[in-house]
């Protein structure tokens, strides 16, 4: 299975700023998933990001708030921009571990605590 | 629209206890079901992964089920300890070309030593 390395961990952030949430691969995948966990919540899916194209937003998530690159296959960031204590969540990472046969399940990188204050 | 439920939200254990999650999905078009757990503001970490021509993957004292057609499936823990205190999460991929995965809410583990 793929590993994936997240940075940061975790953050405190003033309101009005933004962050900038980094996933490295350690092999080459054609998709990456973006999610969202909110305070005591499951996970959202903010978009899934594809190289060389513009990422595919969920409803209620905008790239305007949420811009993603995915400069290479091994690669992508998302920002969290203009924070709100709103936008306080844990971030993760993910992909998919296909191969032609079909896909071997997901891997998610450590997450990103962020806190808005 | 896949929507993924998990019973119960919460469960407190003595150590010792097996214990069974649930989880279900309303579409049973799905190419395979992962069970996953998370630690307090940690990551997710895979426990197993059922395709959808299987019934059941075992892995240590773990044994997921799956019955695809009544769209339910079923994470055993056998022997609890004070180490499998987390929040186990059952997700679905869908097979309709949404390669995302679809997440239940989560069951919040405590075994107690």
């Amino acid at each position: 299975s793929a590993v994936i390395s997240q940075k940061p961990s975790r953050d405190i952030c003033q309101r009005g700023t933004s962050l900038t949430i980094q996933c490295q691969v350690d092999s080459q995948v054609t998709m990456m998933f973006w999610y969202r966990q909110q305070p005591g919540q499951s996970l959202t899916l903010i978009a899934t990001a594809n190289q060389g194209s513009e990422a595919t937003y969920e409803s209620g998530f905008v790239i305007d708030k949420f811009p993603i690159s995915r400069p290479n296959l091994t690669f992508s960031t998302l920002t969290v921009s203009n924070m709100s204590p709103e936008d306080s969540s844990i971030y993760l990472c993910s992909v998919d571990n296909y191969s032609g046969q079909g896909s071997y399940g997901y891997t998610f990188g450590s997450g990103t605590r962020l806190t808005v204050v | 629209k896949q929507e993924v439920t998990q019973i119960p939200a919460a469960l407190s254990v003595p150590e010792g206890e097996n214990l069974v999650l649930n989880c279900s999905f309303t579409d049973s078009a799905i190419y395979n079901l992962q069970w996953f757990r998370q630690d307090p503001g940690k990551g997710l970490t895979s426990l197993l992964l059922i395709q959808s021509s299987q019934r059941e993957q075992t892995s240590g004292r773990l044994n997921a089920s799956l019955d695809k057609s009544s769209g339910r499936s079923t994470l055993y823990i056998a022997a609890s300890q004070p180490g499998d205190s987390a929040t186990y999460l059952c997700a679905v991929l869908s097979d309709t070309g949404r390669r995302a995965l679809t997440f239940g809410s989560g069951t919040r583990l405590q075994v107690q030593p």
